[in-house]
C-alpha cells in the first residue's frame, strides 16, 4: 500500500527557501501513470495546486508560483522535494504531497488519489 | 485560470437524507473534473475523478454527473461519516479546486 509523508522545517524566515521532502513508501515513484504532487492548504482556507514531477523528472508548476518554485525528483531515494524561495507570511500553509493517478492519459484528467497527512508550515520570523 | 464556484457553501441534512452539491467552472473543462471530502485534521480523500467514475473504496451511494461546465455530486442515504467538506477540482488547463461546500448535521 503506497504512503506518502511529508518532512522538513515548520517554521521559515521570511525572505528564505520553504524546502519540503517528500517519501514514497509501499510502492516505486517510478510506476507509470502518476505524477508526484505538492498541494498546499491555507489554514482554515481553500486548495492550492503547487506543481506536480513525473519520475522522469518533467515539472509542471503553478504559473503564479512558477518564478519561486522548484520541483525535483530522487529516484534512488523514492523520494521528491519542493523548495519556494523568497518566502512571506503568504505562504503559510498545510503542504500536502499527493499522487495523481492518470486516467486516460496523464495531460488531462484523473485524480490526486494518495496523500500525505499535510505539514504546516509557518513564514515568521 | 479557471475559477470553480461551489453551491450552495453549506448544507444542513439528516443522516438517511440525499445531498446534492454543485460545481460550475468558468469555462468549459469537459470532464476533467474530480470530487474530494476533507474532514477537520485529515488530507482531503479522493471520491469521484473524470466526473463520474468512484474511486477505489468509494461506496456506492457517492455519485457525480455533469460535463462542460456543470457537475453535480450526489450523495444518497447520508451516513453520519458522510458530513465534512467537500472540494471540486479541475484538471483541464492545470489544477484548481472550488472554494467547498460544507455538509453539516441538521
Amino acid at each position: 500500500q503506497v504512503q506518502l509523508q511529508e518532512s522538513g522545517p515548520g517554521l521559515v524566515t521570511p525572505s528564505q527557501t520553504l524546502s519540503l521532502i517528500c517519501t514514497v513508501t509501499g510502492g516505486s515513484i517510478n510506476s507509470d501513470g502518476f505524477l508526484w504532487t505538492w498541494i498546499r492548504q491555507h489554514p482554515g482556507k481553500d486548495l492550492e495546486w503547487i506543481g506536480y514531477i513525473f519520475s522522469s523528472g518533467g515539472a509542471y508548476h503553478n504559473p503564479s508560483l512558477k518564478s519561486r518554485l522548484a520541483i525535483s525528483v530522487d529516484t534512488s531515494r523514492n523520494q521528491f522535494s519542493l523548495n519556494l524561495n523568497s518566502v512571506t507570511a503568504a505562504d503559510t500553509a498545510i503542504y500536502y504531497c499527493a499522487r495523481l493517478h492518470c486516467s486516460n492519459s496523464c495531460s488531462q484528467g484523473g485524480g490526486f488519489d494518495i496523500w500525505g497527512q499535510g505539514t504546516l508550515v509557518t513564514v515568521s520570523s | 485560470e479557471i475559477v470553480l464556484t461551489q453551491s450552495p457553501a453549506t448544507l444542513s441534512l439528516s443522516p438517511g437524507e440525499r445531498a446534492t452539491l454543485s460545481c460550475r467552472a468558468s469555462q468549459s473543462v469537459s470532464s476533467y473534473l474530480a470530487w474530494y471530502q476533507q474532514k477537520p485534521g485529515q488530507a482531503p480523500r479522493l471520491l469521484i475523478y473524470d466526473a463520474s467514475n468512484r474511486a477505489t473504496g468509494i461506496p456506492a451511494r457517492f455519485s457525480g454527473s455533469g460535463s462542460g461546465t456543470d457537475f453535480t455530486l450526489t450523495i444518497s442515504n447520508l451516513e453520519p461519516e458522510d458530513f465534512g467538506v467537500y472540494y471540486c477540482q479541475q484538471r483541464s488547463v492545470w489544477v484548481t479546486f472550488g472554494g467547498g461546500t460544507k455538509v453539516g448535521i441538521k
